[in-house]
């Protein structure tokens, strides 16, 4: 159990829908990664945030936003959805304990978009 | 080209093998690189972590980096059918806006 808490496990909504994905990062983290996991792009970086603040944007959508609360933990909001979205979207914490060197995945959410 | 190349396998050895997992990048400003590994779309977990050039041993694993040569290793000894899963390299540069670069994975099979 990394200690990054992920939910729902899974989501199945209907295309042009909007869905919001939630992320406990570790205790002690302040930094929180969104990823998405597809079966022909592999692990993609969307977003990262820091004690509240954006820090660095990958390849995000701008139908896909994201924002972290005072209390760190982290939301993901996927809208319009296409069948192109369906995937596991990862949340991955890491920078506390002195430590901003690696990164703790949680468990994922798997999304279905019919 | 990918930034980092990562052979997808499947790999398929014999339990007790000694297992070789392999990426390679282009980035020269990749200085943190990581072994992950995943279970049938579980989380990714961390295994390895090295920093620039070295080798670094936990266990059954071995982690090796070649910097110059812009390739990474990781060695399991013994490998386990408990071992069977996908196994992802990562690296990034340095700050702590660095995000992740992921290798595809590489699917290994460890056979009783």
């Amino acid at each position: 159990d990394s200690g990054v808490t992920q939910t729902p496990k899974h989501l199945i909504t209907a295309t042009g829908q909007r869905v919001t994905l939630r992320c406990s990062p570790r205790s002690g983290d302040l930094s929180v990664y969104w990823y998405q996991q597809s079966l022909d792009q592999g692990l993609q970086f969307l977003i990262h945030y820091y004690n509240g603040e954006e820090r660095a944007k990958g390849n995000i959508l701008e139908r896909f936003s994201a924002q972290q609360f005072p209390d760190l933990h982290s939301e993901l909001n996927l809208s319009s959805l296409e069948l192109g979205d369906s995937a596991l979207y990862f949340c991955a914490s890491g920078g506390g304990h002195g430590n901003t060197d690696t990164q703790y995945f949680g468990p994922g959410t798997r999304l279905t978009v019919l | 080209q990918k930034e980092v190349e990562q052979d997808p396998g499947p790999l398929s050895v014999p339990e007790g093998a000694i297992v070789s997992l392999n990426c390679t990048y282009s980035n020269s400003a990749f200085q943190y690189f990581m072994w992950y590994r995943q279970y049938s779309r579980k989380g990714p977990e961390l295994l390895m972590y090295t920093y620039s050039s070295g080798n670094k041993e936990d266990g059954r694993f071995t982690a090796q980096v070649d910097k110059s040569s812009k390739y990474i290793s990781l060695f399991i000894r013994d490998s386990q059918p408990s071992d069977s899963a996908t196994y992802l390299c990562a690296m990034r540069g340095t700050g702590t806006a660095s995000k992740l670069t992921f290798g595809t994975g590489t699917r290994l099979q460890v056979t009783l």
